[in-house]
């Protein structure tokens, strides 16, 4: 079974804290996203990776940063916390060499920043 | 631009009927992927059912099928026989041809459903 697991399921930090999203995949996938989730809006993707050390930006990476330095282990960094930021952040992880390539996602991790 | 729009926000359906979810997408790529998830209360996301744009015949997963209309861009759920279980938000996701090796995927909305007994 694919296990994709995020460090926290329920965080509250303060503005202005610097804020650690850790990812952890055991599938051996390539590539891992980080989404984050508001009412109305759906999923929005802030930064994927598909390789080690590489990272590409997605449609909202303001105020985010993310760091692959293993293969099954993908951080999400909010460099100094905004109360703009309190959301529902999914991490998700998908391999490159199947057609389907379907993403397996992990439990979320509702940020509240105060 | 790519886009996925899933223009019902919330559906209320009774046990044991059949509930069709309906998803629209955008996309000038011929070849594109089409997904289907499932939200619970939980939070974590669990694929559904998948239709390729060169599939010939509608996907479908048990109780899950995708009634795929290639020249509307529609790619619906249905839902037979509906559950407790399936109280749940769905959401529509689509992959084109350039995102095939990274998997990347555009989202819709969601919508929430409600399954009464």
């Amino acid at each position: 079974d694919v296990k994709v697991t995020q460090s926290s399921r329920y965080l509250v930090k303060r503005t202005g804290e610097k804020v650690f999203l850790e990812c952890v995949q055991d599938m051996d996938h390539e590539n891992m996203f980080w989404y984050r989730q508001d009412p109305g809006l759906g999923l929005r993707l802030i930064y994927f990776s598909y390789d080690v050390k590489m990272k590409e930006k997605g449609d909202i990476p303001e105020g985010y940063s993310v760091s692959r330095e293993k293969k099954e282990r993908f951080s999400l960094i909010l460099e100094s916390a905004s109360t703009n930021q309190t959301s529902m952040y999914l991490c998700a992880s998908s391999s490159s060499g199947r057609a389907l390539n379907e993403q397996f996602f992990g439990p979320g991790t509702r940020l509240t920043v105060l | 631009a790519q886009k996925i729009t899933q223009t019902q926000p919330g559906m209320f359906v009774q046990e044991k009927e059949a509930v069709t979810l309906d998803c629209t997408y955008d996309t000038s790529d011929p070849s594109y992927g089409l997904f289907w998830y499932k939200q619970p209360s939980s939070g974590e996301m669990i694929f559904l059912i998948y239709q390729g744009s060169y599939d010939q015949q509608n996907a479908t997963e048990g109780r899950y099928s995708l009634n795929f209309q290639k020249a509307r861009k529609s790619a619906n759920l249905v839902i037979s026989a509906s559950q407790l279980g399936d109280s749940a938000m769905y959401f529509c996701a689509m992959r084109d041809h350039g995102s095939s090796n990274t998997g990347k995927l555009i989202f819709g909305q969601g919508t929430t459903l409600q399954v009464k007994p």
